[in-house]
């Protein structure tokens, strides 16, 4: 168990509807890091949340959009959601700085239909 | 620009003996890290070990060590003594120091399959 939890585990949901991915990075933990896996894409880096800022933007699309609360739990928001959207979408989380270990959450598997 | 390679898309091992995993990296950062996850079929990705540019001792945790070759910008993950439970896709990743967000890039992976 790293200690991120991520919720829903799977979701199940039509084109064009809008879903949120929530995430609760390892206690004491300040970077948030969002990733898509999927088959024709492998591994990317969506964005990253560094104590309630964004830090980076990686390859994520308009229609995506996230924020880290000040509790520090983030969430992914996907919206106008396309068939090519089906993917794994993982949270890690890291200490004081980012610069430390991603540690990942068990993913939510997102199944567009 | 950052990039990792895996050119091991499948692999298969007898349990109980060891295996190397193979991965190269290329990056114009003089300082970055590198990372193996395990990723078993139920999804999730296990941080295995980590090796940074300037660790002048490869890195070991338990069964798992880093063959670091800086020279030859390879980085091979080493399983000693494979158990059936490490059958699973492995990946190799890549974060740059210089780069604030400390992303990680990773490679295309390497799918083990250990036989009884």
């Amino acid at each position: 168990d790293s200690g991120v939890t991520q919720t829903p585990k799977h979701l199940i949901t039509a084109t064009g509807q809008r879903v949120t991915l929530r995430c609760s990075p390892r206690s004491g933990d300040l970077s948030v890091y969002w990733y898509q896996q999927s088959l024709d894409q492998g591994l990317q880096f969506l964005i990253q949340y560094y104590n309630g800022e964004e830090r980076a933007k990686g390859n994520i699309l308009e229609r995506f959009s996230a924020q880290q609360f000040p509790d520090l739990h983030s969430e992914l928001n996907l919206s106008s959601l396309e068939l090519g959207d089906s993917a794994l979408y993982f949270c890690a989380s890291s200490g004081t700085g980012g610069g430390g270990t991603q540690y990942f959450g068990p993913g939510t598997r997102l199944l567009v239909l | 620009a950052q990039k990792i390679t895996q050119t091991q898309p499948g692999m298969f091992v007898q349990e109980k003996e060891a295996v190397t995993l193979d991965c190269t990296y290329d990056t114009s950062d003089p300082s970055y890290g590198l990372f193996w996850y395990k990723q078993p079929s139920s999804g999730e990705m296990i941080f295995l070990i980590y090796q940074g540019s300037y660790d002048q001792q490869n890195a070991t945790e338990g069964r798992y060590s880093l063959n670091f070759q800086k020279a030859r910008k390879s980085a091979n993950l080493v399983i000693s003594a494979s158990q059936l439970g490490d059958s699973a896709m492995y990946f190799c990743a890549m974060r740059g120091m210089m780069d604030s967000s400390y992303k990680l890039i990773f490679g295309s992976g390497t799918r083990l399959l250990v036989r009884p």
